[in-house]
């Protein structure tokens, strides 16, 4: 089955600078990769997803990029605010609506 | 409102004993999914329903049971076969069908065995 790995574990950056988080995952068939934020004490919410046909995705801040070849993808988060503090989890399935399989997540701290 | 409620939010279980976590969407959701989240292990899958009256076992389903007689629910038993089942609960829907889309969470149920 499918295997997602995710790295770093813990990331701390300066309020402003960037973020970037990253995951492989195993099964070459997977073609669908979203990435969740959790608050703390709060239900995991999508923030950003991109299909295999696509390359690269962006929402203002945020951005995702997809190596097919190499099977990682990547969350970019710019200018960080401390807002974005918070839990970030990459996921990934394979067609037919499969369960998504999820990495192991990333604290993320935005120090003001 | 539409969404995916889960209930109770925090759960207390003697050991012995069996439980049930309640899930409910209104967001007329076929495929229905329970996770377990422990820190620092991720979302783990303990069972799927893609369809009413069906359901799959995921990587971590022994010491559960799930059923799945209404579109809306999907309940999941902690049985008292879980030898470690203090965790947080995550309860989520999609769409189904044959294409992937976003899946939906609830609140959380966190359980504890006292």
């Amino acid at each position: 089955g499918e295997n997602v790995e995710q790295h770093p574990s813990t990331l701390s950056v300066q309020e402003g600078d960037s973020a970037v988080i990253k995951c492989t995952y195993s099964d070459s068939a997977s073609n669908y990769f979203p990435w969740y934020k959790q608050e703390l004490g709060k239900r995991p919410q999508l923030i950003i997803d991109i299909r295999s046909n696509v390359g690269e995705k962006k929402d203002q801040r945020i951005a995702v990029t997809l190596n097919k070849t190499a099977k990682h993808f990547s969350l970019h988060i710019t200018e960080t605010q401390p807002e974005d503090s918070a839990v970030y989890f990459c996921a990934a399935s394979m067609p037919g609506n499969t369960p998504l399989v999820f990495g192991k997540g990333t604290r993320l701290s935005v120090i003001a | 409102d539409g969404g995916i409620t889960q209930s109770p939010k925090y759960l207390f279980r003697k050991e012995g004993q069996n439980v049930t976590l309640s899930c409910e969407q209104n967001l007329n959701h076929d495929a229905m999914y329970w996770y377990r989240q422990d820190p620092g292990q991720g979302l783990r899958l303990i069972y799927y329903s893609q369809i009413v009256n069906d359901f799959q076992k995921g990587d971590i389903a022994e010491g559960y049971s799930v059923s799945r007689e209404k579109k809306e629910s999907f309940p999941l038993t902690v049985t008292s076969a879980q030898k470690n089942p203090t965790a947080f609960y995550l309860c989520a829907s999609s769409i189904g069908g044959s294409v992937n889309t976003e899946a939906f969470f609830g609140q959380g149920t966190r359980l504890t065995v006292v």
